[in-house]
């Protein structure tokens, strides 16, 4: 079956402007978390979104959002964007979200802010 | 490819050798790990997770160790291969059972 896909796989965009990042997830699955991998943060989690709801979010500002569609692909958004939020956008989907059930990655959306 | 951490702790093994990598983690809280390895240009694969109410498990070459007395963990890997090469992390699951906190990951390199 076809993994977690993600796009666009690159991105290169100016401070201040705004962008947005989709997620496909495995067919199935209900849940797709997000997260930000940087070389001085690593992985840090940003949000979670189960059945159209975000259910959990991580410690970013209001600047980062997120949506989930019926069917259950995810968007995340990043308004007035800064230079430090360049990073691997990574998502992650699992049937209903407990990590235990076991999580699925994408390859990653890599953001380049100039 | 992607670059996951610049500065990451890095071990270098000769193939066939055994790789033992080692994580810290945080929260005496957390009730399940993982181990994770991301190569270049690709997200995080699982590898092999263990609850807390255990101390070993196995998966093929691989093994997980836990040690909740001092919240520590390792992923030992058998006759390392040219394949292994990658950045490995460990990752903690705390009591609501969504999020997981990740480590800072290490950089495995193989030498043939």
């Amino acid at each position: 079956k076809a993994g977690v896909t993600q796009t666009p796989r690159y991105l290169i965009k100016t401070r201040g402007q705004q962008v947005t990042l989709s997620c496909s997830p495995i067919s199935g699955h209900r849940s797709v978390s997000w997260y930000q991998q940087t070389p001085g943060q690593g992985l840090q989690f940003l949000f979670e979104y189960f059945s159209e709801t975000q259910r959990n979010k991580g410690n970013f500002p209001g600047r980062f959002s997120g949506r989930q569609f019926s069917n259950s692909r995810s968007e995340m958004n990043v308004s007035t964007l800064e230079l430090g939020d360049s990073a691997l956008y990574l998502c992650a989907s699992s049937f209903d979200g407990d990590s235990r059930s076991g999580y699925t990655f994408g390859s990653g959306t890599r953001l380049t802010v100039v | 490819g992607e670059s996951v951490g610049l500065h990451l702790p890095t071990l270098s093994v000769q193939e066939g050798d055994n790789s033992i990598i080692n994580c810290a983690y945080s929260n005496s809280a957390s009730d399940y790990f993982i181990w994770y390895k991301q190569e270049s240009g690709k997200g995080p694969q699982f590898i092999i997770d263990i609850r807390s109410n255990m101390d070993k498990r196995q998966g093929q070459r691989v093994t997980v160790l836990l040690n909740k007395t001092v919240k520590h963990l390792s992923l030992q890997i058998a006759a390392t291969q040219p394949g292994d090469s990658a950045v490995y992390f460990c990752a903690e699951g705390p009591g609501d059972r969504r999020a997981l906190t990740f480590g800072s990951g290490t950089r495995l390199q193989v030498q043939p």
